[in-house]
């Protein structure tokens, strides 16, 4: 079946614009995720959604960042007025009842 | 909180040889243990997990062994070939969530498997 979808797969934007990054999770899956990977690191956690429960927005690195996920399936990454360090990948994930699978990632570049 | 440490950062073996990754953890309650592998410009996929109520599992070439009295988890790869060369990256549910869900990732391991 379909896996976890995102889009866009590039973004590059001018430093003070607001983004909004998508990301469609595996059908079925109650959990979603958000993390940010720059260059040659790790994953950073941002944002955690289970069914509808509050979402664990513990990760989030400043109120410029929010998440909100519509129907239970589709979520929405916000970045307001980004800034140069905002460019990583960021990538969704979601899972079921064992490991996250994840989805390609969007690219963003904050010039 | 969980704490999720894994050791080496960086490990090459020649193609054929065995490589182990470890990891610790600090929550004892922690039962559930997944290990995603990242190649260059690819998104991490999940290659193999394990539950606390077992203390081995394998899947072809690659086994995890988990050691819940000392709370350390290894991955174990035998016969490594060039495809095998990514980045590993082990994890443990965050305190206070059920297995399988908010889980924290280690630093990874860059292994490199020379000809």
């Amino acid at each position: 079946g379909a896996g976890v979808s995102q889009s866009p797969s590039n973004k590059v934007t001018e430093k003070g614009k607001d983004v909004e990054l998508r990301c469609d999770p595996i059908s079925g899956h109650t959990a979603l995720y958000w993390y940010r990977q720059s260059l040659g690191q790790g994953l950073e956690f941002l944002i955690y959604f289970q069914g509808n429960s509050a979402p664990d927005k513990s990760g989030l690195p400043s109120d410029r960042f929010s998440a909100e996920r519509t129907g239970g399936s589709v979520s929405t990454l916000t970045i307001q007025r980004t800034q140069q360090e905002d460019s990583a990948v960021y990538l969704c994930a979601s899972s079921s009842q064992g490991g996250q699978f994840f989805g390609p990632g969007t690219r963003l570049t904050v010039l | 909180g969980e704490n999720v440490e894994q050791h080496p950062s960086t490990l090459s073996v020649q193609e054929g040889d065995s490589a182990v990754i470890k990891c610790t953890y600090s929550d004892s309650a922690s039962n559930y243990f997944p290990w995603y592998k990242q190649e260059l410009g690819k998104r991490p996929q999940l290659i193999i997990d394990i539950r606390s109520n077992v203390g081995e599992k394998k899947d072809q070439r690659i086994a995890v062994t988990l050691n819940k009295t000392a709370k350390h988890f290894s991955l174990h790869i035998t016969e490594t070939q060039p495809e095998d060369s990514a980045v590993y990256f082990c994890a443990a549910p965050s305190p206070g969530y059920s297995s399988a869900s908010k889980i924290i990732f280690g630093s990874g391991t860059r292994l490199s498997i020379r000809p």
